[in-house]
């Protein structure tokens, strides 16, 4: 099956700063990669995703690249803001279903 | 639009009880996914369900199971619970089975004492 491997573990950033948040993936089937949100005590949350026919998206301050034949793909945050706090994960997923495979997630720390 | 319900937001239980968690999809959604999540082994995918038929299931025990309904709403029931049952149960829906994007409830956090 798939394997997500997603780094690093826990990131702080000054407000203001940028954050970056890699994540490979080894089964070159996979071909949608949603990044998610989740904030204590609620559920993840689908900020962006991108397709392995795209090799760039943007949406307002963040970001999404990925690179097929590296199998990897970022999540770039600009400008954090401390509301960007929060646990990320990413996910890969192949044409079969909606099996979502995860990586082991990101805690993202902005100092005021 | 209202989003993805679950209930009961949080249960305790004893070992070797069952239970039964209830999700309610967004409206028109058909696809409905379960996930588990724990602090060790991350967010690990249960099942799938479109059309009330299991569509895909993942790497658990036969005591997981579910069903979905005619009017796309699903349970999931843990039988003979044990202590590392202890998570939170994610349930997600989408409007296909096929790469849909998939917006996730707030989960039901289960205790097994």
């Amino acid at each position: 099956g798939e394997n997500v491997e997603q780094h690093p573990s826990t990131l702080s950033v000054q407000e203001g700063d940028s954050a970056v948040i890699k994540c490979t993936y080894s089964d070159s089937a996979s071909n949608y990669f949603p990044w998610y949100k989740q904030e204590l005590g609620k559920g993840p949350q689908l900020i962006i995703d991108i397709r392995s026919n795209v090799g760039e998206k943007k949406d307002q301050r963040i970001a999404v690249t990925l690179n097929k034949t590296a199998k990897h793909f970022s999540l770039h945050i600009t400008e954090t803001q401390p509301e960007d706090s929060a646990v990320y994960f990413c996910a890969a997923t192949q044409r079969t279903g909606n099996q979502f495979y995860f990586g082991t997630g990101t805690s993202l720390t902005v100092i005021p | 639009k209202a989003g993805v319900t679950q209930t009961p937001r949080y249960l305790i239980k004893t070992r070797g009880q069952q239970v039964t968690l209830s999700c309610s999809p967004i409206s028109g959604h058909r696809s409905v996914s379960w996930y588990q999540q724990t602090p060790g082994q991350g967010l690990q995918f249960l099942f799938e369900y479109f059309s009330e038929t299991q569509r895909n299931k993942g790497n658990f025990p036969g005591r997981f199971s579910g069903r979905q309904f005619s009017n796309s709403r699903s349970e999931m029931n843990v039988s003979t619970l044990e202590l590392g049952d202890s998570a939170l149960y994610l349930c997600a829906s989408s409007f296909t089975f096929r790469q849909g994007e998939q917006f996730f409830g707030p989960g039901t956090r289960l205790t097994v004492l």
